[in-house]
């Protein structure tokens, strides 16, 4: 238990559908990460949120939308997928985004897009 | 081309044997971290190497950095099946917080 933790834990859905991943830190955090985990290819950084300010966009297509109502809440709002899309995506949060500081990583959500 | 390259990316051994992993770029680092993600959760932070040469412990596990800075080593003495999982390098570039991961080795330790 990492004290970050991510709903649902598995997902199915439709190239037509629209659902939200959640996820919630308990650390008092003030950055939240989302990472998006393929079979055979490194852990690549989606978004980072500082202070619910979105500081960083690593080229995401826009059918990933996130959200960050607050520093202990992250949503990634996900809409018209692809197959490819199908991943394990971790988020994660650290007390700021500065460069000595630990990320603490989610369980993650396995998301299948048929 | 991948910023970090791991090797090997997959090992299987049997309990109680040692084994060593690696993780190798061209560039230079300030620092470089090691994660362990067990099967089903997220990566979790072993050690955070940031000198070179620098060698740290982690009970059975020993990290070290490359003198130049550009390299690391995990090596486990004694593996037992609780080490299975995949092991994980990664970096920031300096002043950057964010992470560039490596792909990783899966390790698995057979009883």
């Amino acid at each position: 238990e990492t004290g970050v933790t991510q709903t649902p834990r598995h997902l199915v859905m439709g190239m037509t559908n629209k659902k939200s991943l959640k996820c919630e830190q308990h650390l008092g955090h003030n950055a939240m990460y989302w990472y998006k985990q393929s079979a055979k290819k490194p852990l690549e950084l989606m978004f980072v949120y500082n202070f619910k300010e979105q500081t960083e966009n690593n080229s995401v297509p826009s059918r990933f939308s996130p959200e960050c109502p607050n520093s202990s809440h992250l949503f990634l709002h996900l809409h018209t997928l692809q197959p490819e899309d199908s991943a394990l995506y971790l988020c994660a949060s650290s007390h700021t985004t500065g460069a000595t500081d630990t990320q603490y990583f989610g369980p993650g959500t396995r998301l299948t897009v048929l | 081309t991948q910023l970090l390259e791991q090797s090997p990316q997959f090992l299987s051994i049997q309990e109680g044997e040692n084994l060593t992993v690696y993780c190798n770029s061209s560039s230079v680092f300030s620092s470089l971290q090691w994660y362990r993600q067990e099967p089903g959760e997220g990566p979790v932070l072993l050690v955070t190497v940031v000198t070179g040469g620098e060698v740290k412990k982690l009970k059975r596990l020993t990290f070290q950095f490359g003198d130049a800075r550009k390299d690391s080593s995990l090596h486990i003495t004694a593996a037992q099946p609780g080490d299975t999982g995949l092991y994980l390098c990664a970096v920031k570039a300096t002043g950057y917080s964010t992470l560039t991961f490596g792909k990783g080795t899966m390790l698995l330790v057979s009883p």
